[in-house]
């Protein structure tokens, strides 16, 4: 089976900018989460996605979005981006129901750089 | 609101030898899930072992296992028989059973295992 798959890799972007990251699911998972990992604040919840439908968000700025497609691969949006943007963006699938017997998949990561 | 302390930034050792990590918690609910993750340089973060908060067993997996004290909020991570590929950065993390794949990261351990 394969794993969760996240394009692109690496991104640089500058101020002001918007950017479009992708996550892919494993097969058969409907429930895509998204993190941001920066050292100064860790792994942070940005959002999920359970077919098609926000069902959670974090404590993040509306220039932060996502959508979901019926196929679940999922995007995530940064719009006008700022410096302190700069992160590993980290993506999660799993099957999103009962949550006993799920566990959550992330993908590989992808490395933002804002300039 | 949840969270997660992890009070030990970095810890090192020998081949070989025992190793625990700390993890402590913070929650007004009574039913949730812990978990902790490994991210080896590589970034990807791998599910190490996951405890359910109704079970008074603790959890293990081969070489790991949990000290799972619900009381105290104590949560913490033995890894026995270390091995050099358990080098890596080591999150502990909470997760309520309903509602979202939701899940509050602590600041992380990284645990360096020397030859």
């Amino acid at each position: 089976k394969a794993g969760v798959t996240q394009t692109p890799r690496y991104l640089i972007k500058t101020r002001g900018q918007q950017v479009t990251l992708s996550c892919s699911p494993i097969s058969g998972h409907r429930s895509v989460s998204w993190y941001q990992q920066t050292p100064g604040q860790g792994l942070q919840f940005l959002f999920e996605y359970f077919s098609e439908t926000q069902r959670n968000k974090g404590n993040f700025p509306g220039r932060f979005s996502g959508r979901q497609f019926s196929n679940s691969r999922s995007e995530m949006n940064v719009s006008t981006l700022e410096l302190g943007d700069s992160a590993l963006y980290l993506c999660a699938s799993s099957s999103g129901l009962a949550f006993s017997t799920d566990t959550q998949y992330f993908g590989p990561g992808t490395r933002l750089t804002v300039l | 609101a949840q969270t997660v302390t992890q009070s030990q930034p970095e810890m090192s050792v020998q081949e070989a030898e025992t190793v625990t990590l700390s993890c402590t918690y913070d929650t007004s609910e009574s039913n949730y899930y812990l978990f902790w993750y490994k991210q080896p340089p590589s970034r990807q973060m791998i599910l190490v072992i996951r405890q359910e908060a109704y079970k008074q067993q603790n959890a293990t997996e081969n070489r790991f296992s949990v000290n799972f004290q619900k009381a105290a909020k104590s949560f913490s991570l033995k890894i026995s028989d270390s091995q050099l590929g358990d080098t890596a950065m080591y999150f502990c993390a909470f997760a309520l059973i309903q509602g979202a794949q939701k899940l509050v990261f602590g600041q992380g351990t990284r645990l360096t295992i020397n030859p």
